[in-house]
């Protein structure tokens, strides 16, 4: 009965590493979001899809490209990675990108970078 | 700017007593609020919301909060803490002007003694 998953929990990887994380939500929602929360819990949102279409591209590097294969998901690829990337990455999702909205976030996936 | 701020870094209460974690906010037109918690290790979980309507907005596990229009403020409040309340909490704004997105403040951890 999980609304919004996130694979996997934990990524360890080395700097240069090409890496994925998957969000799944069972909600029926339209809009999907990825959020990165650094050390010290300072949360941030990455991006935001609707119906398969980014709506919102914060000042992301390019090396992170999200890819939304229907709307119940919404993949974060990672490029290149960096010692800066370690965080956790945490997936939402909201009925619509209406105000009143409130968001549904996943478990989190925390990514270190070594 | 569009920001939400929480001045405390930590509040501490005895159980049984009341809490108030605080936030106060700075938008342009209506602001659309929100309180999460986050638990450790897991995901944010919505509280509560203010949208529209009466200034004192009740949400999930006894919390409430209270808009103030003329304080630009939006305390989150529980009559009696319980050691189980322990947690993250963060305050969030909807943004609409230029881009539509959630903004978090920093966090105020909640540290509740038996």
């Amino acid at each position: 009965d999980t609304a919004v998953s996130q694979t996997p929990k934990y990524l360890v990887t080395q700097m240069g590493n090409d890496k994925s994380i998957k969000c799944e939500q069972n909600l029926g929602h339209d809009t999907m979001y990825w959020y990165k929360q650094d050390s010290k819990k300072f949360l941030k949102i990455m991006f935001s899809y609707n119906n398969k279409e980014l709506i919102i591209n914060e000042t992301v590097p390019n090396r992170f490209s999200p890819k939304s294969p229907d709307k119940a998901h919404l993949n974060l690829h990672i490029n290149s990675l960096e010692l800066g990337d370690s965080a956790v990455y945490f997936c939402a999702s909201s009925q619509d990108s209406r105000v009143h909205n409130e968001q549904f976030f996943g478990p989190g996936t925390r990514l270190t970078v070594l | 700017a569009q920001s939400v701020a929480q001045p405390e870094d930590q509040v501490n209460v005895a159980e049984g007593n009341p809490l108030t974690v605080k936030c106060t906010y700075s938008v342009s037109g209506n602001p659309y609020l929100f309180w999460y918690v986050q638990y450790p290790n897991r995901g944010l979980q919505f509280l509560l919301k203010y949208i529209t309507g009466d200034n004192l907005v009740k949400g999930s596990y006894g919390f409430e909060a209270e808009f103030n229009k003329s304080q630009t403020s939006f305390h989150l409040k529980k009559p009696s803490a319980l050691v189980s309340d322990s947690a993250l909490y963060f305050c969030a704004v909807r943004v609409l002007y230029n881009t539509d997105k959630l903004i978090f403040g920093t966090g105020t951890r909640l540290q509740v003694f038996p």
